[in-house]
């Protein structure tokens, strides 16, 4: 079964630059995920979409992040304008649905350095 | 709200030592329970989980007891391997409506041979 792909795997822009990063999910999940791991933290949820709708994106900073997920299959995650601190690993994720205790599979991530 | 509070690192082994990394947490209810491994490069593994109280994961030597009465849910494996080596973070994920991963800070573990 082919995993959680994501891409670019790396990515180095200069601050006030835009990226984007793309996501596949597990054939047939639901539900997809992007986490932002700052090197020496845990991750933390930037956003997390049921099929093409938005359940919680509490924590992504509006201003300069967006995220979509069209036909409810992939998504892209993008920053614009780019900062210093959005230098992390996005990682992207998705599990069969939101009920308690499916495992959520992770991508390897793209890693992002702002300079 | 919720939260994780895991051992802080790094955690030097000798080969064939015996690993302990300490986890607790907060949370309303009654939370599942995870442990993901980072392996240098890569992305997140589930290593195990416990999705109720008393519930023991294991997989790969590792072990880890959910224990609601500590709020803990401490990692251990009786004997590490250099291939152990790498970033373990516990997490949790409510029982109330959307369940998204909480995560610990990581605790990076070598192990020397």
């Amino acid at each position: 079964e082919a995993g959680v792909a994501q891409s670019p795997r790396y990515k180095i822009i200069e601050k006030r630059q835009s990226v984007a990063f793309w996501c596949n999910p597990i054939s047939g999940h639901a539900t997809l995920y992007w986490y932002q791991q700052i090197l020496g933290q845990g991750p933390k949820l930037l956003i997390q979409f049921q099929n093409n709708g938005v359940v919680d994106d509490s924590q992504l900073p509006k201003d300069r992040f967006s995220a979509e997920r069209l036909k409810g299959v992939d998504s892209t995650l993008k920053i614009q304008p780019a900062k210093l601190e959005d230098s992390a690993v996005y990682l992207c994720a998705s599990s069969f649905n939101v009920q308690t205790g499916n495992t959520i599979y992770f991508g390897e991530g793209s890693w992002l350095t702002v300079v | 709200g919720n939260s994780v509070t895991q051992m802080e690192g790094p955690v030097t082994l000798s080969e064939e030592a015996f690993l302990t990394i300490n986890c607790t947490y907060t949370a309303t209810g009654y939370p599942s329970l995870f442990w993901y491994v980072q392996y240098p490069g890569e992305g997140l593994q589930l290593l195990l989980k416990a999705t109720k109280a008393d519930d023991k994961g294991s997989n790969k030597g590792f072990e880890a007891t959910y224990r609601k009465e500590t709020t803990s849910f401490h990692l251990e494996k009786g004997s590490v391997q250099v291939s152990d080596s790498a970033v373990y973070f516990c997490a949790l994920s409510s029982h109330s409506g959307n369940t998204p991963l909480v995560f610990g800070k990581g605790t990076r573990l070598s192990v020397i041979a």
